[in-house]
């Protein structure tokens, strides 16, 4: 099956920061990666999907980059209602699927 | 507009079963798969298999192979989710999540439920 290492696994940052969250699947995914932000209490929103594909709705501050093994999800600009955890979610082509371990970004 | 509406919490003893729904409005129900992913308190998401509603195929992970069955009922477009032989690593919440794109397996989740916590306790 397929794994994902993501970090770091909590993140303090200010308001304004660029931020910047890590993924790394275990073998060549292609962008098979998307990513979900999880504010507490309440169930993950898809932020970015296929790596790089911004979901509708989703401001541009947020963007997606990566192909193969190595993924990115970067904050351009923070604000405050960014506090979440953050996950990448991975498959490949045997479609098994795995969420990376999260990332909890404190504002 | 689309909606996935999930029932109540549960408390169950170890050893037991349970049943949770997750009742899907706002998109035509048998065009897509519904993913089942659970939480433990304070921890990150596992992904436990997942249902397709147009032709009922399942597949479940190995770790929940012969503890979960995952059914559609087209008449009402729910989805359910039944977990046997409870233990206290189940207590979590679940969550149901539509797959993004029509007629395929869902790889990429648009829309979740709002999750029900099951507690597993003696």
């Amino acid at each position: 099956d397929i794994q994902v290492t993501q970090s770091p696994s909590s993140l303090s940052a200010s308001v304004g920061d660029r931020v910047t969250i890590t993924c790394q699947a275990s073998q060549d995914i292609s962008n098979h990666l998307n990513w979900y932000q999880q504010k507490p209490g309440k169930a993950p929103k898809l932020l970015i999907y296929d790596a790089s594909d911004l979901e509708a709705g989703v401001p541009s501050r947020f963007s997606g980059s990566g192909s193969g093994t190595d993924f990115t999800l970067t904050i351009s600009s923070l604000q405050p209602e960014d506090l979440a955890t953050y996950y990448c979610q991975v498959y490949d082509n045997l479609l098994s699927l795995t969420f990376g371990g999260g990332t909890k970004l404190e504002i | 507009q689309i909606q996935l509406l999930q029932s109540g919490p549960e408390v169950k003893r170890p050893g037991a079963s349970v049943k949770v729904s997750c009742k899907t409005s706002g998109f035509p129900f048998s065009n897509y798969g519904i993913s089942w992913v659970r939480q433990a308190p304070g921890q990150g998401l596992e992904w436990m298999g997942w249902i397709s509603a147009y032709n009922g195929d399942t597949d479940y992970i190995q770790k929940f192979q012969g503890r979960v069955t995952m059914t559609t009922d087209t008449s009402t477009n729910t989805v359910y989710m039944e977990l046997r032989s409870l233990r206290p690593d189940d207590t979590a919440t679940y969550y149901c999540a539509r797959g993004a794109w029509e007629f395929q397996m869902p790889t990429t989740f648009d829309y979740w439920g709002q999750g029900v916590l099951v507690t597993v306790s003696s």
